[in-house]
């Protein structure tokens, strides 16, 4: 059975750091692209990024871009999202997907949350 | 950068009635468009990939049809489980991904 389990959400003050864990089971993890996708309180879905299989490409939305970045280990079958500099405008919950190999997500964790605030 | 936009916002129907929900891109995204239904408090869950194709665990009561800017996801008896919000999702995984705003579809 395919599981994605986030965690490392929290409340964080505007320009402070936290990074993001999926751990991932349940299928071949460095087969599969994986991305995040994020949901402000109230709000629609907005993608964040993808990775390739072997963490050497990754895609970022403009809103993230230069302070969000996106990682894997997969050894450890893990992917990662460290986010720097952090804005109120962030504070979301934060999805683990797995992407199916012709792009779309077909797997999704519970989410994470995250609030930005003083 | 594409976008996508769904109508309608909100769609009231009654049970056993059909809900037809649309999404346009504002450029052509081939057949690259995914549906997710959405209950509160939960995570999102994969409907239809390749604009048409149901995913498991949804029955034949959903279809999606439509190419290029113009989708359309129906559900042809609605079920009181059916209802939630729905979004539809444009991937290239060469390019960034977009979704729509989402259609919340309520009981009549």
């Amino acid at each position: 059975e395919v599981q994605l389990v986030e965690s490392g959400g929290g409340l964080v003050q505007p320009g402070g750091s936290l990074r993001l864990s999926c751990a991932a089971s349940g299928f071949p993890f460095s087969n599969y692209w994986m991305q995040w996708v994020r949901q402000a309180p109230g709000k629609g879905l907005v993608w964040v990024s993808h990775i390739n299989t072997d963490g050497s490409s990754a895609t970022y939305a403009d809103s993230v871009k230069g302070r969000l970045t996106i990682s894997r280990d997969n050894a450890k079958n893990t992917l990662y999202l460290q986010m720097n500099s952090l804005r109120a405008e962030d504070t979301a919950v934060y999805y683990c997907t797995r992407m199916f190999w012709t792009g779309y997500p077909d797997y999704w964790g519970q989410g994470t949350l995250v609030t930005v605030s003083s | 950068e594409i976008v996508m936009t769904q109508s309608p916002a909100t769609l009231s129907v009654s049970p056993g009635e059909r809900a037809t929900l649309s999404c346009r891109a504002s450029q052509s995204v081939g057949d690259n468009l995914a549906w997710y239904q959405q209950k509160a408090g939960q995570a999102p869950r994969l409907v239809i990939y390749g604009a048409s194709n149901r995913a498991t665990g949804f029955p034949a009561t959903f279809s999606g049809s439509g190419s290029g800017t113009e989708f359309t996801l129906t559900i042809s008896s609605l079920q009181s489980e059916d209802f939630a919000v729905y979004y539809c999702l444009q991937y290239n995984k060469w390019a960034p991904y977009a979704f729509g705003q989402g259609t919340k579809l309520e009981m009549k």
